[in-house]
């Protein structure tokens, strides 16, 4: 068991780039959660994958925001046109419905726009 | 839908007296409750979980917490504190008969003195 596994541990882009995030559940596990947290405050929910199918997204994810899990092993977070406010840890977890509901977190990717 | 609520934004203690991080939910059907360790700039690591039977349920690093279904509770204790405890703790909840993703609370950030 190697844990969740997220690349790039941090990022500095500037406003108006793209930036993509990788996340590497742990094997077996079928769901996949992405969170954004920002400091002081507990992570928010995004989006969540259950093998390929995206079964939920939050309101949080604005357009410029997409997740994939084309093979329903690891995942991508994209964001596009970057903005200040997107600046914030960005936090992949993975679960297996078969072997109960514990979610287990990556170390999370930081995002600075400057 | 469900929500989490943590009492107490900061908590003080001194070496070796008790910890009590409180964390209250709101949810119409049976919850599993989750409570959630960050050190600085890491990833989330679980402390314990209820998810049915026992309302007492014990974790790792001597952490307990109770689930009182009467009083929507489910607050963190730990008999004596010690410097490495001092971190944030997240409450979560999850509705696992409505297929929802992991709520966290705003977080409550535990400062540990000698």
């Amino acid at each position: 068991d190697t844990g969740v596994s997220q690349d790039p541990r941090h990022k500095i882009t500037k406003r108006g780039q793209n930036v993509t995030f990788r996340c590497d559940p742990i094997s077996e596990h079928n769901r996949l959660y992405w969170y954004r947290q920002t400091l002081g405050q507990g992570p928010e929910f995004l989006t969540y994958f259950q093998n390929e199918a995206q079964l939920e997204k939050s309101r949080l994810l604005s357009d410029r925001f997409s997740a994939e899990r084309p093979k329903g092993s690891f995942s991508t977070l994209e964001i596009q046109r970057t903005e200040q406010g997107d600046s914030a840890m960005y936090l992949c977890a993975s679960s297996s419905v078969s072997l109960g509901y514990t979610i287990y977190f990556g170390e999370g990717s930081w995002l600075t726009v400057v | 839908a469900q929500s989490v609520t943590q009492l107490g934004s900061h908590v003080s203690v001194s070496e070796g007296a008790l910890v009590l991080l409180r964390c209250n939910y709101s949810s119409s059907v049976p919850p599993y409750l989750f409570w959630y360790v960050q050190y600085p700039n890491q990833g989330l690591q679980l402390l314990l979980k209820y998810t049915t039977g026992a309302t007492l349920v014990k974790g790792i690093n001597g952490f307990e917490a109770e689930f009182k279904k009467s009083e929507t509770s489910f607050h963190l204790t730990k008999p004596s504190a010690h410097m490495s405890d001092a971190a944030e703790y997240f409450c979560a909840v999850i509705l696992p008969k409505a297929g929802t993703a992991l709520i966290f609370g705003k977080g409550t950030t535990l400062s540990v003195s000698s």
